[in-house]
């Protein structure tokens, strides 16, 4: 079963504008990651924030964490056509299973 | 270059034909997972290896089997592929349990 819940499913945003994409989980974590897959392809690992962290950054990117929400979101600023693609999160939770991932947001970035 | 491997990229198999996807990696990472990625179901784990000789189930190993003799290798085997497995696979690896993954490029089989 999936442990993190991406919102939205698609977000289409002219270059340029900012990016903000959410993800929502249900039970505790050790960290949460964000991957980008562009179509079809393997996903890279964009940035990875651990549960006692608030906000990390890298890049363009920004990452918040709020454990009593359970709740991450990643903003991507002034988004650029090579953006589009697909953005998922990942949790590491006390389970048994290893990393778990959410079904993503498909972001389109147009030029 | 630092990467995971996948074999073959692209296969067509028919109902109940075993087969075999290779996955490597040259990073030293202890551990291997194997994810099955479908429409609106996003990423779904089949089997994970925390290390050599140690493997474990994830969410849908029904149908799957790994094995984990080397650290470097990680293949997925389906004893008797069904419809149902038609799917886009991909291997992932990370130095330890936790730790950001490095992907394979992933392996579209379809079982008709």
């Amino acid at each position: 079963s999936q442990q993190g819940e991406e919102d939205p499913q698609a977000l289409s945003i002219q270059e340029g504008e900012n990016a903000t994409m959410n993800c929502s989980y249900k039970t505790s974590i050790n960290n949460l990651q964000w991957y980008r897959q562009n179509s079809g392809r393997g996903l890279v690992h964009l940035i990875l924030i651990r549960s006692n962290e608030r906000e990390k950054h890298s890049g363009r990117l920004r990452v918040t964490l709020d454990t009593s929400k359970k709740s991450s979101s990643l903003l991507i600023t002034a988004s650029r056509a090579a953006d589009t693609a697909s953005y998922f999160c990942a949790t590491d939770d006390a389970s048994p299973y290893d990393m778990r991932f959410g079904a993503g947001t498909r972001l389109t970035v147009k030029p | 270059e630092a990467q995971v491997t996948q074999n073959p990229r692209y296969l067509i198999t028919v109902t109940g034909k075993k087969l075999t996807v290779t996955c490597s990696q040259n990073m030293n990472h202890e551990y291997m997972s194997w994810y099955r990625q479908d429409p609106g179901l996003g990423l779904r784990q089949i089997y994970y290896s925390m290390n050599v000789e140690v493997t474990d189930k994830g969410d849908v190993p029904e149908g799957y089997k790994v094995s984990r003799k080397e650290k470097r290798n990680f293949p997925l085997i389906l004893e008797s592929p069904s419809p149902n497995q038609t799917s886009l696979y991909f291997c992932a690896s990370s130095f330890r349990r936790g730790d950001g993954y490095t992907f394979g490029s992933g392996t579209r089989l379809t079982v008709v």
